[in-house]
Order: C-alpha cells, then structure tokens, then sequence
C-alpha cells in the first residue's frame, strides 16, 4: 500500500486559511469515507483533528474542516495561528483491511 | 482520565527480538480496536497492525507481516507488539492508538487516543 500524497509544505500568514491536499487511489481514499487528519507537534503524541473525512471531534477547533472529492481529501484551516504550526498528515481505510497515511505537511506560519 | 502509555523499546541488534506493551486506562479498553503506528527518523507516520477488541482478528502492513505479532490481554488492559527478526529499517518511534467509534464495533474509524511512543532502534 502506497503513501496517500500531500504536499511537502504549506504556509500562510496569521489571519489567512490555507489548504492541505491528500491524494490517493479507488482502494483508500476514493473508495471510504474513513478519511481522517491528524497534528503532530515535535515531542508530541499526533492528535486526531477530522474523522469520516468532515467530522470534528469534541475539542477541536471549528477552524479544521475536512472534505474529500474522488480520490483527494483537504484539510483546511481557516483564520491561521501560530499554534497551528505542526505537521499534517492524512490517513485512510483502505481495502483488505489496511491503513495507510499520507506523506505529511509541514505548516508554517509567517 | 484517558491515556495509553507505550514501553519496551530500546536498542536491539539485527536479527533480535523486542516486545512492546502499552497498558490503557481511563476507558472500556475490551470494547476498542487496537493499533500500533510507528514513525521513522525523518519520515512520516507508518501504520503497522490493528487487533480488533476482541482479539479475534488482526491485521499487518505488509512491511510487518510474518515478523510482527499484535496481541492484547483485556484483563490487564494492556496490548502487545513481538516483533521479531528485526531489521534497522525497523527503527522508528512506536506509538500504539485506539481505533475511534462506537464500543464493540468492528467498522473502521480513525485514530482517536494516541499514546506519546516508544522508540526502538535496530543497529549493530
């Protein structure tokens, strides 16, 4: 199973929003909707920030929406702060019963 | 308090054997799946086996299968991760994460609770 395909970095300023894409096949992310997204901070455990491609969990910022369209899912993050400066990655379910993850975006922050 | 709290890494030779523990509090751990993911020096996260919550049923990444063995005891709380015949690209931090969703379900889901990792390094 392949690594679903992000972008290596993406930044913006405080204020903005930004979008980070996740491209996969039929068999992962174009065949379920268990698209979810995760944070990771340096030293941190990844936090689960979007599940079922859209769905935030309690706690998380309602600056995080997800959405997906064939075979690539986004993230997006809208009003940009510094404490968003992470690394992102994507995961889906994918067929015989695997996960795979994306290849993970660094966020900064201007 | 929910937690999950990985242990048991270390450095091992090639060839060698090591087993992770991650011992659950705070929740229903006989009610959730299961998985370990583990992250390479540089690289991005890797998913590695999922057991469901019964035990009943496991799953591997191909890179594991037939040297890596999930396992969980539902009386002490606690899941397992043997892995065997060990190879430097094995290296990595090794965080096991509970599958999210309803109880006793046997759906997919994401990766909802998440312990801080353990790292193992595999070098002569």
């Amino acid at each position: 199973q392949s690594a679903l395909t992000q972008p290596a970095s993406v930044s913006g300023s405080p204020g903005q929003s930004i979008t980070i894409s996740c491209t996969g096949t039929s068999s992962d992310v174009g065949g379920y909707n268990y698209v979810s997204w995760y944070q990771h901070q340096p030293g941190k455990a990844p936090k689960l920030m979007i599940y079922d491609v859209s769905n935030r969990p309690s706690g998380v910022s309602n600056r995080f929406s997800g959405s997906k369209s064939g075979n690539t899912a986004s993230l997006t993050i809208s009003g940009l702060q510094a404490e968003d400066e992470a690394d992102y990655y994507c995961s889906s379910y994918a067929s015989n019963n695997n996960y795979v993850f994306g290849t993970g975006t660094k966020v900064t922050v201007l | 308090q929910v937690q999950l709290v990985e242990s048991g890494g270390g450095v091992v030779q090639p060839g060698r054997s090591l087993r992770l523990s991650c011992p659950a509090s705070g929740f229903t751990f006989s009610g959730y799946a299961m998985h370990w993911v583990r992250q390479a020096p540089g690289k991005g996260l890797e998913w590695v086996a999922i057991i469901s919550y019964d035990g009943v049923n496991t799953f591997y990444a191909d890179s594991v299968k037939g040297r890596f063995t999930i396992s969980r005891d539902n009386s002490k709380n606690t899941l397992y991760l043997q892995m065997d015949s060990l190879r430097p690209d094995d290296s990595a931090v090794y965080y096991c994460a509970r599958r999210s969703g309803l109880v006793y379900s046997r759906l997919p889901g994401a990766f909802d609770i998440w312990g801080q990792g353990t790292v193992v390094t595999v070098s002569s």
